[in-house]
């Protein structure tokens, strides 16, 4: 089955860059997604980025895909205080038909003042 | 955007009843949807996809019997866990896809259902 792995801690200080690591293991993964998750909350999804690209930017969030390596990175700039909950990496392959996602274990983000 | 709900948001009950889960998608119709279970500090586990107007896809180890799933319309699906135990205590999260064919295939999620058994 596929499978994503993702560190499960990190912790920063508000202002500085976070950067949250994914690796995953299926090759005919098409699309990479990132979602948010706070505490009792559902999914929010954050941006996702299609296998042709390298690269994708939106405000704060920037998404780097290395194919070869199967590793998805999410860069959050500037991080404040209520970036602070979990973030899941999760992956559609080509052969899902209904859209189903694998899902890593999530990364809970702690940004200190 | 697209709107995901979920009705209740949270749920005792007592050991042996059954509940039931509402999705609701809000602002558009949705031809498949998931129910996820989720542990404390684990990940999403897939349970079963839904299409409207069939029957469910379980994943393997999912009691069909134990979980009833109903997507009556492009709009709903129900969650019943029947016969609940504590051991079925957990977050359950729905998500719907969209009729209309995106490219990304996008999941909106719903909040979520705080299911407690005593």
């Amino acid at each position: 089955g596929e499978d994503v792995e993702q560190s499960l801690f990190l912790s920063v200080r508000e202002g500085d860059s976070s950067v949250i690591n994914c690796t995953y293991t299926d090759s005919s993964s098409t699309y990479l997604y990132w979602y948010k998750q706070e505490p009792g909350a559902g999914l929010q999804l954050l941006t996702y980025i299609f296998s042709n690209m390298d690269m994708k930017q939106d405000q704060r969030l920037t998404v780097l895909l290395n194919k070869k390596d199967k590793h998805l990175s999410l860069r959050i700039a500037d991080t404040q205080t209520g970036d602070s909950a979990i973030y899941f990496c999760a992956e559609r392959n080509r052969g899902s038909t209904l859209g189903r996602l694998y899902f890593g274990r999530g990364t809970q983000l702690t940004v200190w003042p | 955007g697209a709107v995901v709900s979920q009705h209740p948001s949270r749920v005792i009950c007592k050991s042996g009843t059954s509940v039931k889960i509402e999705c609701r998608s809000l602002d558009f119709q949705a031809t498949t949807m998931f129910w996820y279970r989720q542990f404390p500090k684990q990940s999403l586990m897939l349970m079963a996809t839904s299409n409207e107007g069939s029957k469910a896809t379980y994943e393997q180890g999912v009691e069909k019997d134990k979980f009833l799933i109903n997507h009556a319309s492009l709009t709903l699906s129900t969650l019943t866990v029947t016969s609940a135990h504590p051991e079925d205590s957990s977050f359950y999260i729905c998500s719907a896809r969209e009729l209309a064919e995106t490219s990304s295939y996008e999941q909106y999620f719903g909040p979520g259902t705080r299911l407690t058994v005593t």
